[in-house]
């Protein structure tokens, strides 16, 4: 089944505790993307990823840190959260058609920053 | 700032009717906008999508408006069915970027 899978689905940590949402898509796709999304503001981008050891800015990327080191994979790392960063995230996933950009989203991960 | 807007959180729509969900831009430069459509407790799923060269795009029940000058977006769909009940998010994307709106709950009543 193709599908984009995040783990954890929900996260409560504290102040500072470096963490990693994992995300993984088994469609080869090149393209991955990370958001969060909160109440009032809809979903915002984090950071993309064009293909392996391509990574660049989102809209919101302070805070957050990512890498590609393999194509299925895309982490989202928080190496001192905050509690501003106690949202809903999602990774996404979408083959690069030149066409539109039909993105696949994972479940998401709640977080809680304490 | 909000590059995307959707101005109405939520929308009523009797079964059978016509629901329109709007959106509005501000950035020019966007090349492509999309409807999303998100259950709770799961992640979004795309509806329709449209290019900025475009006015019109359709796919069976869910149509898609952009009025250029108006930077203006909406999505109709025909006929609503209880099933469509869900939040709706509005983006645009500039080159790799994606924009989201705030999102529509539409409640669709048998």
């Amino acid at each position: 089944e193709a599908q984009v899978t995040q783990n954890p689905r929900y996260l409560i940590t504290v102040t500072g505790k470096k963490l990693t949402v994992t995300c993984s898509q088994n469609m080869n796709h090149e393209y991955m993307s990370w958001y969060r999304q909160d109440p009032g503001l809809g979903l915002r981008q984090i950071y993309y990823s064009m293909n392996v050891e391509v990574t660049d800015k989102g809209d919101v990327p302070e805070g957050y840190k990512v890498s590609r080191k393999e194509k299925r994979n895309f982490p989202l790392i928080l190496e001192s959260p905050s509690p501003n960063q106690t949202s809903l995230y999602f990774c996404a996933s979408s083959l690069r058609t030149g066409y539109s950009y039909e993105q696949y989203f994972g479940p998401g991960t709640r977080l809680t920053v304490t | 700032d909000q590059q995307v807007k959707q101005n109405s959180p939520s929308l009523s729509v009797q079964e059978g009717r016509i629901s329109i969900l709007n959106c509005d831009y501000t950035n020019s430069m966007f090349d492509y906008f999309l409807w999303y459509k998100k259950y709770p407790a799961e992640g979004p799923t795309f509806l329709i999508s449209i290019s900025s060269i475009k006015d019109k795009n359709e796919d069976g029940r869910f149509t898609v408006f952009l009025n250029k000058s108006a930077k203006h977006l909406s999505l109709h769909i025909v006929p609503s069915q209880p099933g469509d009940s869900a939040v709706y998010f509005c983006a645009a994307s500039e080159g790799n970027q994606f924009y989201f709106g705030t999102g529509t709950s539409l409640t669709v009543i048998p």
